[in-house]
């Protein structure tokens, strides 16, 4: 049982445009999300998080927006920029984080020239 | 700058070879957690540990075991590995026990491919 789901495996977004990443989950006791960005044979880098009591959180050129009523969450990047070209994965935990993150199979975005 | 080293980038290994992967993180974490990553399937909890000597199965845990003698450091034992143990592994680990904010902080992982 997949509890959390990222159902877009790639993107393809270009340049200086927006990427909007999705991510939905099915355990409504999920209060702490988080995106990671991932680049080939390094390890998952932390992006930016929100918990349950907001519904968006902004740091520079990426925003997450959290709809509790629809078990959703978003990632924006603006502008996207040829570094953003990576795998970014959804998690989410129960009780902040502390007994682990439950993570989506990750979407692999492509920035375009 | 929190750091999170894990002690070989790739390891090849025969079927039933006893493996062990090392962790070692320089911020004073007291959770540390090991997870594998899998193409089309993301990164699963294999154990976690909230503090020295203590572990916690996550959901992926037959066929490993863990250690964590000192805070610093969190090795993930293979008894036996075999070809299905062929994978990514990423250590990670964060700070607190206080909810909505403890994020994870990952090392570079290791590459295991067992033969």
């Amino acid at each position: 049982d997949q509890q959390v789901k990222q159902n877009s495996p790639s993107l393809s977004v270009q340049e200086g445009r927006i990427s909007i990443l999705n991510c939905d989950y099915t355990n409504s006791m999920f209060d702490y999300f988080l995106w990671y960005k991932k680049y080939p044979a390094e390890g998952p880098t932390f992006l930016i998080s929100i918990s349950s009591i907001k519904d968006k959180n902004e740091d520079g050129r990426f925003t997450v927006f959290l709809n509790k009523s629809a078990k959703h969450l978003s990632l924006h990047i603006v502008p996207s920029q040829p570094g953003d070209s990576a795998v970014y994965f959804c998690a989410a935990s129960v009780g902040g984080g502390a007994d682990g993150l439950t993570f989506g199979k990750g979407t692999h975005l492509i920035i375009q020239p | 700058d929190v750091k999170v080293t894990q002690s070989s980038r790739y390891l090849v290994k025969r079927t039933g070879e006893k493996v062990f992967l090392e962790c070692v993180q320089d911020m004073d974490h007291e959770n540390m957690f090991w997870y594998r990553q899998d193409p089309g399937l993301g990164l699963r909890l294999i154990y976690f540990s909230y503090d020295v000597k203590m572990k916690e199965k996550g959901d992926i845990p037959e066929g490993y075991s863990v250690s964590r003698e000192k805070k610093e450091r969190f090795s993930l034992i293979l008894e036996s590995a075999s070809t299905n143990q062929t994978s990514m592994y990423l250590c990670a680990s964060s700070l607190l026990r206080l909810a909505g904010t403890d994020t994870q902080y990952f090392g570079p992982g290791t590459r295991l491919t067992v033969l």
